[in-house]
């Protein structure tokens, strides 16, 4: 079964750097999500993204954070200059699309889990 | 603004017994979609099941069935004869359908950790 793909699993970097987290989503999905969950609480929505531009942002989503889908396959998230409370796992999410929303599911890659010292 | 309302933050069953996980949602919109994921101890989140707000049938999966009931805004999730390999964080998610919009997001509720002791 086709699957969201995460690199890395794991990224340690020190406060103040930046940092960029990868995301392969499933091949014939349109619609991507960049989620974060700080540990021990709840999913939280960052941005998403169609036809190659932002639909949607957060407002956790600030000047620092960015996203792009440099080629056909690849869709990143970037945090310019990484703070403490940057620290969580990071989710990426695809789902299908079709003219008319019908409740598609996301499906989400394993997570990067970010630990900024 | 859409919210979900997860009460019960942590059950504890023993294995072979039936659990039901709660979800209250507030939405303005009149067609949405809820969803359940499940969030094992390795991390990954995994899609269980979608509902939509027109569609009111309950519906057994399975040892998975869900209570949608669009008056008291509530869509309760049961597994039935828990299985330790059951144990995970499960979460209730909100997706509003706005017409002219391409987003779609998720709004998680906190979630509720379920252990299924042997």
């Amino acid at each position: 079964e086709p699957e969201v793909t995460q690199t890395p699993s794991h990224q340690v970097t020190q406060m103040g750097q930046e940092v960029i987290l990868r995301c392969v989503p499933i091949s014939n999905h349109l619609y991507f999500y960049w989620y974060r969950q700080i540990l021990g609480q709840k999913v939280e929505f960052l941005v998403s993204f169609y036809n190659n531009e932002i639909s949607e942002k957060s407002e956790i989503f600030d000047d620092q954070f960015s996203v792009e889908r440099p080629d056909g396959s690849n869709f990143t998230l970037k945090i310019r200059s990484t703070k403490l409370e940057d620290s969580a796992m990071y989710f990426c999410a695809s789902r299908t699309g079709t003219s008319t929303y019908r409740g598609q599911p996301q499906h989400f890659g394993d997570g990067t889990r970010l630990s900024i010292l | 603004a859409q919210k979900v309302t997860q009460a019960q933050t942590e059950i504890s069953v023993v294995e072979k017994e039936d659990v039901t996980l709660d979800c209250v949602y507030e939405t303005r919109d009149t067609t949405y979609y809820l969803f359940w994921y499940k969030q094992p101890p390795s991390g990954e989140l995994v899609f269980l099941i979608r509902r939509n707000s027109f569609d009111e049938q309950n519906e057994i999966s399975g040892r998975y069935s869900w209570n949608f009931q669009k008056s008291t805004s509530s869509f309760n999730f049961t597994i039935t004869a828990s299985q330790v390999v059951d144990s995970a964080v499960y979460f209730c998610a909100l997706s509003e359908a706005r017409s002219g919009g391409s987003n779609y997001k998720l709004t998680f509720g906190k979630g509720t950790l379920l252990t299924v002791n042997p």
